[in-house]
C-alpha cells in the first residue's frame, strides 16, 4: 500500500493567490483528517470527514479555508485568498473504521505564502 | 475540552542511555486512548505507542514504554538504549474512546518535544 499521498510536497505562492492541497487516503479507510502544523500552535485539527461527510470543521480558521471530499479516494483543502500567516505544514491523515485507532499520516505539504 | 500539555520543548540524551519525555492531559472522560507519535526530519508522523485508559498495564513496544498514571493524568514515554535514529520531535496525543457506531473522534496533540541524541 502506498500510504496516504499528499501533493504537492512543497508550495510557494504569493499572498492573495488560491492554494489547493490534495490528499489521497489509504484505500478502504473511511475517515480523513486535515491537520495544520506550525511552530507556535503545534498540530491543529482543521476538519475531518467520515464516509466523505464533514463531521467536525470547527478547526477551520476562517471562511478562506474550505475542504471537500467528493469521493472516498480524494480530498482537497483550499485556501482562497492565501495570507502569509497560512504558512505551515498541512497534513492529511486517514483511518479505517470507527474503532481502529491507528491514524496514518501523509508526508505533508509545506506551504509558504510570501 | 481536552488538552494535552508537553511542557519541555527540548531534551537531549546520550546514545545508549535512557530518556523520559513528559506529557500531561486534561479530560473529564473516563475512557480514552493516549498516543505517542514520532516526527523525524522527513516530517512523516509515525505512531510509536498507544495506551488504552481502561488498561492498568503500561504499554511497551521494544525500547519504548510508557508510564501511565490515570489519576494524575500523566503519560510519559521512556526510550531505553537511545539510538541516533530516535532523534525527532515527539508528540503526545489524546483521543476519546468511540462508543457510538458511525461516530468518530479526533486526536488532540501536544505541542511536541524535540529530542536530540548525542553520539
Amino acid at each position: 500500500d502506498a500510504g496516504v499521498i499528499q501533493s504537492p510536497r512543497h508550495e510557494v505562492t504569493e499572498m492573495g493567490q488560491e492554494v489547493t492541497l490534495r490528499c489521497k487516503p489509504i484505500s478502504g479507510h473511511n475517515s480523513l483528517f486535515w491537520y495544520r502544523q506550525t511552530m507556535m500552535r503545534g498540530l491543529e485539527l482543521l476538519i475531518y470527514f467520515n464516509n466523505n461527510v464533514p463531521i467536525d470543521d470547527s478547526g477551520m480558521p476562517e471562511d478562506r479555508f474550505s475542504a471537500k471530499m467528493p469521493n472516498a479516494s480524494f480530498s482537497t483543502l483550499k485556501i482562497q485568498p492565501s495570507e502569509p500567516r497560512d504558512s505551515a505544514v498541512y497534513f492529511c491523515a486517514s483511518r479505517r473504521g470507527n474503532l481502529n485507532e491507528k491514524l496514518f499520516f501523509g508526508s505533508g505539504t509545506q506551504l509558504s505564502v510570501l | 475540552a481536552q488538552t494535552v500539555t508537553q511542557s519541555q520543548p527540548e531534551m537531549s540524551v546520550q546514545e545508549a542511555e535512557t530518556v523520559t519525555l513528559s506529557c500531561t492531559y486534561d479530560t473529564s472522560e473516563s475512557d480514552y486512548y493516549l498516543f505517542w507519535y514520532k516526527q523525524p526530519p522527513s516530517r512523516q508522523m509515525i505512531l510509536v505507542i498507544r495506551q488504552e485508559a481502561y488498561k492498568q498495564q503500561n504499554a511497551t513496544e521494544n525500547r519504548f514504554s510508557v508510564n501511565f498514571q490515570k489519576a494524575a493524568k500523566s503519560f510519559s514515554l521512556k526510550i531505553s538504549d537511545s539510538q541516533l535514529g530516535d532523534a525527532a520531535m515527539y508528540f503526545c496525543a489524546y483521543r476519546r474512546a468511540t462508543l457510538l457506531r458511525g461516530a468518530n473522534s479526533k486526536l488532540t496533540f501536544g505541542k511536541g518535544i524535540t529530542l536530540s541524541v548525542r553520539p
